[in-house]
């Protein structure tokens, strides 16, 4: 167990609807990940949060957005659902010293988000 | 060209066996190498990482070569439990993006 946890285990949506999934850090960890991954296909970054502000994202669209807590836990919001964003999202938390190019990060159990 | 390739596999290895897997890398600014491993239905965990001169962890030994832009993992006496998908994982430069591989797949045969 990672102390990472996500909510809600699974999700069930329509075409062009909101979802909002969530995550809590491990204790004492000050940033947070968070990942795309389909079927078959290795985690795609999708952006990280560090101290409640963006620091860094990958290739996604602006639909997709997030919010990082005073606590250090996180949110992952995206609008306008289409099917191709069913997949199974993945948050991990890491304590970035500022100091090391990449800190260990622990992974949640993930969301499994299905767009029908 | 994909950032991270990897060869999906599967591996199908006897018991015992040795394997090693490599990573291609195509961003020569990247900083930071690793290997992550995921069973089925479940979250990453990080296996270890790969630094420039070599590191060994028990039957595992990771490599990293700058000038070739690649990594391996090398698996000795392979287990029924190292059954899994070996993810690779590249950062480039702190600019924060993380890149995974789409992972190798390996099947250890009893």
């Amino acid at each position: 167990e990672t102390g990472v946890t996500q909510s809600p285990t699974h999700l069930i949506k329509t075409r062009g609807q909101q979802v909002t999934l969530r995550c809590s850090s491990q204790s004492g960890h000050n940033t947070v990940s968070w990942y795309q991954q389909a079927l078959g296909q290795g985690p795609q970054f999708i952006f990280q949060y560090y101290r409640e502000e963006e620091n860094g994202r990958g290739n996604f669209p602006p639909r997709f957005s997030g919010l990082q807590f005073p606590n250090y836990s996180s949110e992952l919001n995206v609008n306008a659902l289409e099917l191709d964003d069913s997949a199974l999202y993945l948050c991990a938390s890491s304590l970035d010293s500022g100091r090391a190019p990449y800190n260990e990060q622990f992974f949640g159990p993930g969301t499994r988000l299905t767009v029908l | 060209r994909k950032e991270v390739e990897q060869d999906p596999g599967p591996f199908n290895v006897p018991e015992g066996a040795t394997v090693a897997f490599n990573c291609t890398y195509s961003n020569s600014a990247s900083q930071s190498f690793f290997w992550y491993r995921q069973d089925c239905r479940k979250e990453p965990k990080l296996l270890m990482s790969v630094y420039s001169s070599g590191n060994e962890d028990g039957r595992f030994t990771a490599q990293l070569n700058r000038a070739s832009q690649y990594i391996s993992l090398l698996i000795r006496d392979s287990k029924l439990s190292d059954s899994a998908t070996y993810l690779c994982v590249v950062e480039r430069n702190r600019d924060d993006k993380i890149i995974f591989g789409k992972g190798t797949r390996l099947h250890i045969l009893p």
